[in-house]
């Protein structure tokens, strides 16, 4: 997990209210991603970043937001948080268009709505 | 996404067998990978196939990708405690880092 780095590790939220999940990388890496991560599930791609100024939807992108204006952050916006969003939330970067094995994940940020 | 299945569910195994571990999907994969998360923790890649056929060691840990390219299966031989965890597959189609994952295979170890 190393140079990938989320905050919150933890947020319990009302619903209705609004946060911002942050994700920060030091590799210098292209690629960004937010997946959550639901019981029996397996993990699910929210928003993705092909780069700086670029960001594309996801497998369940709805009722988030995303943008990408350096190439270091990848912030995930809940603007009206409902308890459905109640999961475990990751961000993943990689370098370049190489295969499968750059991809690096955070450690992950909890969220609870109630 | 594309659905992977993966299976077992979950599993409680001894310490010193061995562990197995599939997934299968309806759709081809260019690539296929194996990740272990530890509680609390991010997952973190074991194994990442890129050829039909492939088999791929890590350590303890042997990985295949199935020659049509639909599935792969995972083994650990002579488990330990420090094995327990879920483990995940995961498959990549083409470039764009879209991973789609399976649900999980959760791994307890009775020492």
């Amino acid at each position: 997990n190393a140079g990938v780095t989320q905050t919150p590790k933890f947020q319990v939220l009302k619903t209705g209210q609004s946060m911002t999940l942050q994700c920060a990388q030091d590799m210098n890496h292209e690629y960004m991603s937010w997946y959550r991560q639901d019981p029996g599930m397996g993990l699910r791609l929210i928003h993705y970043s092909v780069g700086a100024g670029i960001t594309d939807q996801g497998e369940v992108p709805n009722g988030y937001n995303v943008s990408r204006s350096t190439t270091e952050d990848f912030p995930l916006r809940l603007l009206s948080a409902a308890p459905s969003q109640t999961s475990v939330y990751f961000c993943a970067s990689s370098y370049g268009r190489a295969n499968g094995n750059t991809i690096y994940f955070g450690e992950g940020s909890w969220l609870t709505v109630v | 996404g594309q659905q992977l299945n993966q299976s077992p569910q979950s599993m409680f195994i001894q310490e010193g067998e061995d562990v197995s571990m599939n997934c299968t999907s309806s759709s081809i994969f260019n690539t296929w990978l194996w990740y272990k998360q530890d509680p609390g923790e991010g997952p973190v890649l074991l194994i990442a196939l890129y050829k039909a056929g492939e088999l791929t060691s890590n350590g303890r840990l042997t990985a295949q990708f199935g020659i049509t390219r639909k599935d792969s299966f995972l083994n650990i031989s002579a488990s330990i405690p420090s094995d327990v965890g879920i483990y995940f597959c995961a498959g990549l189609v083409g470039v764009e880092y879209k991973l789609s994952f399976g649900a999980g295979t959760t791994v307890t170890v009775r020492a």
